[in-house]
């Protein structure tokens, strides 16, 4: 089946520092999401970017889906982006969404 | 808008016990529907998804089952719970037709402890 990984597993960033996150996938996929899962547990839509590149504040997004990879780019960042940033994946010709391994993000002050 | 539930937030529940959680979405008509299961620590794994009512695709032989009873309900069940069945239930909805509405999401979730 489709791997979806993502990197780095872990980071720590002093406030203010901008980040790079990376999602590698392994076959086509339709579209795909990232995700802020805050230290609740709710999962938090920041972008659906199945090609291209958006961006809504500090945040913005690249997908290249020709060569299966997916950025986001974190610049300034500020305490409360700590988390867990997930990417999750459409499987073509399926109603199924397959999630990566996630980034494990924490900011200090 | 759109909003989904989940109920409960947390639950504590024995071994051998059954389960019942409860998902539901407003503002929105024959919605994909799915469970996914958190373990501490992990990513989220897809259990079930349903594109209809009465319609149920198991993606994981395990423990639980799955129901949809109302075109916006969804429910995960367990007759027994095992110690494994531990973790946190997201629920999450997307909406069906065109691939250009796969955008999916998800309720507040359930965090079940099995002790």
């Amino acid at each position: 089946g489709i791997q979806v990984e993502q990197s780095p597993p872990d980071l720590i960033l002093q406030e203010g520092a901008n980040s790079t996150l990376r999602c590698n996938f392994s076959d086509s996929v339709n579209n795909l999401q990232w995700f802020h899962q805050n230290p609740w547990g709710q999962l938090i839509n920041l972008f659906y970017i199945p090609s291209g590149t958006k961006q809504n504040g500090r945040l913005s997004a690249t997908t290249v889906a020709t060569e299966r990879y997916s950025l986001l780019y974190i610049s300034s960042s500020q305490t409360t982006d700590s988390g867990v940033y997930f990417c999750a994946v459409h499987l073509s010709g399926t109603y199924k969404y397959i999630f990566g391994t996630g980034t494990r993000l924490k900011v200090l002050a | 808008s759109q909003t989904i539930h989940q109920w409960p937030a947390t639950l504590v529940q024995p071994v051998g016990s059954p389960l019942s959680l409860e998902c539901t979405v407003e503002g929105t008509s024959n919605p994909n529907l799915y469970w996914y299961r958190q373990a501490a620590g992990r990513g989220l794994q897809l259990l079930f998804y349903s594109v209809g009512i009465g319609q149920i695709s198991s993606e994981v032989p395990q423990n639980l089952s799955a129901s949809r009873p109302q075109d916006r309900q969804f429910i995960l069940s367990s007759k027994k719970l095992l110690l494994s069945d531990s973790g946190f239930y997201l629920c999450a909805w997307s909406a069906r037709g065109s691939s250009s509405y796969n955008e999916q999401f998800f309720g507040p979730g359930t965090r079940l402890t099995v002790l």
